[in-house]
């Protein structure tokens, strides 16, 4: 099973909302990852959990934040979005030491599609 | 540079027509390569992923890897309509595994 769940599948939020995203994985993954996707451009890195711990933040503003409860589950929390923060949020998870087959596939979840307005 | 560079697209053949997608890369450490495929608003699937040099096939599939030029290609024979989407390049690098993506082709096969 190579499967990453994400909910919810849309989201729309005023700026002045909090909400969180949700991420979840059952392949043993110990990274984990947070990607933004405006539309027609690809994928780019916001954040990855390595063992459970940020290992990386790529300067993201502050008003997301991320949280790992465990080597499961990865959250997103947002708060005080702007219109231009809109777009598709997708969570990702690979091994981090080559796993059984000694491979680093990245799986994707869905994407939560969110709409700040 | 960007450190990977894609073919942008987009690209329209014929159904049964082979496709060759390709991207180019600028650090010669990278090792592992991936290419994904993505329809319209849906997260991207991942369809082959290659360690160093060489071919890897997979059904109508073949993901090859050139180091020496820094050349990556994914080529699709006999192609189909349910092949329409965009296709992504990556490359994956650093201790925490992050991919760097090109910034995609757009494929449509016309029935």
């Amino acid at each position: 099973d190579t499967e990453v769940t994400q909910t919810p599948k849309h989201l729309v939020m005023g700026m002045t909302n909090k909400k969180s995203l949700k991420c979840e994985q059952h392949m043993g993954h110990r990274a984990m990852y947070w990607y933004k996707q405006k539309a027609k451009k690809p994928p780019e890195l916001m954040f990855v959990y390595s063992y459970e711990k940020l290992s990386i933040n790529e300067s993201v503003p502050s008003r997301f934040s991320p949280e790992c409860p465990n080597s499961s589950l990865l959250n997103l929390h947002l708060h005080a979005l702007q219109p231009e923060d809109s777009a598709l949020y997708l969570c990702a998870s690979s091994h981090l030491a080559g796993g059984l087959s000694g491979s680093y596939e990245q799986y994707f979840g869905p994407g939560t599609r969110l709409t700040v307005t | 540079q960007k450190e990977v560079e894609q073919d942008p697209g987009p690209l329209s053949v014929p159904e049964g027509a082979i496709v060759s997608l390709n991207c180019t890369y600028s650090n010669s450490a990278f090792q592992y390569f991936m290419w994904y495929r993505q329809y319209s608003r849906k997260g991207p699937e991942l369809l082959m992923y290659t360690y160093s040099s060489g071919n890897k096939e997979d059904g109508r599939f073949t993901a090859q890897v050139d180091k020496s030029s820094k050349y990556i290609s994914l080529f699709i024979r006999d192609s189909q309509p349910s092949d329409s989407a965009t296709y992504l390049c990556a490359v994956l690098s650093g201790s925490a595994r992050q991919l760097t993506f090109g910034s995609g082709t757009q494929l449509t096969v016309l029935p």
